[in-house]
C-alpha cells in the first residue's frame, strides 16, 4: 500500500514570495492533516480536513496561509507572502476515520527555507 | 489542556545498550490516546504504537517495549539491545476525544557503533 506522498521535498524561496505544497494521502483515508515542524520542535497542527471540509484550522495563520482539498483527495497548502519564520518542515498526514484518536500516517515532508 | 513532556532532549549510547525514553503527559480527560513516532534523518514520521487510556498493559514488539502507567501519567519507551539503525528523533504524542494530536518536543537518540 502506497504511503502519503508529498512534493516538493525541498524548497528555497525569498521572503515575500509565495510557495505551494502538495499532498496525496493514503488511498481511502478520509481525513488529511497539515503540520508545521520547526527545527528542534514537535509537529504542530495547522489544518485538518474531513473529506473536502475543514474540521480544524484554529492554528492556521489565515492572513498568509491557505489550504484546500478539492474532491476530498489531494490537498495543497499555500503560503503567500512567506516570512523568515515560516522556515520549517511541512508534514502531511492522513487517517482512515474522523477524529484525532485514529492513527495518523505521515508523509516525508517538505523542507522550506525562507531567505 | 493537553501537554506532553519529553525531558530528555538528547541521549547517546553505545550499540547493544538498552535505552529508555521518557514521556510524561497531562490531560483532564479519562479517555485519551497515546502514541510514539520515530523520525529518522529522512524526515518522515513513522508510527510505532497507539495506546488508549483504558489499556494499561505493557506491550512488547521485538526489541521495543512500552510501559504505560496512569498513576504517574507516563508512557515510556524502551529499546533493548540498541542498534545504529535506531538512531532517530522519537516523539511521544497525546490526543483526547476530538482534540488535536499534541506532540512532545522529541528526544534525539544516537546509537554509536
Amino acid at each position: 500500500e502506497a504511503g502519503v506522498a508529498q512534493s516538493p521535498r525541498y524548497k528555497i524561496i525569498e521572503k515575500r514570495q509565495s510557495v505551494a505544497f502538495w499532498c496525496n494521502p493514503i488511498s481511502g483515508h478520509a481525513t488529511l492533516y497539515w503540520y508545521q515542524q520547526i527545527l528542534g520542535q514537535g509537529p504542530k497542527l495547522l489544518i485538518q480536513f474531513q473529506n473536502n471540509g475543514v474540521v480544524d484550522d484554529s492554528q492556521l495563520p489565515k492572513d498568509r496561509f491557505s489550504a484546500e482539498r478539492l474532491k476530498g483527495v489531494d490537498s495543497t497548502l499555500k503560503i503567500q507572502p512567506a516570512k523568515l519564520e515560516d522556515s520549517a518542515v511541512y508534514l502531511c498526514a492522513s487517517s482512515y476515520a474522523l477524529g484525532y484518536t485514529d492513527t495518523q500516517y505521515f508523509g516525508p515532508g517538505t523542507r522550506l527555507t525562507v531567505l | 489542556a493537553q501537554k506532553v513532556t519529553q525531558a530528555q532532549t538528547e541521549i547517546s549510547v553505545v550499540e547493544k545498550e538498552d535505552v529508555t525514553l521518557d514521556c510524561v503527559y497531562e490531560t483532564r480527560d479519562t479517555t485519551y490516546y497515546l502514541f510514539w513516532y520515530k523520525q529518522p534523518p529522512s524526515g518522515e514520521l513513522v508510527f510505532l504504537i497507539r495506546r488508549n487510556s483504558f489499556d494499561e498493559q505493557n506491550e512488547i514488539s521485538g526489541r521495543y517495549s512500552w510501559n504505560f502507567q496512569k498513576s504517574t501519567s507516563s508512557f515510556n519507551f524502551t529499546i533493548t539491545a540498541s542498534q545504529v539503525v535506531d538512531s532517530a528523533v522519537y516523539f511521544c504524542a497525546l490526543s483526547e476525544g476530538a482534540q488535536k494530536l499534541v506532540f512532545g518536543q522529541g528526544t534525539r537518540l544516537t546509537i554509536n557503533p
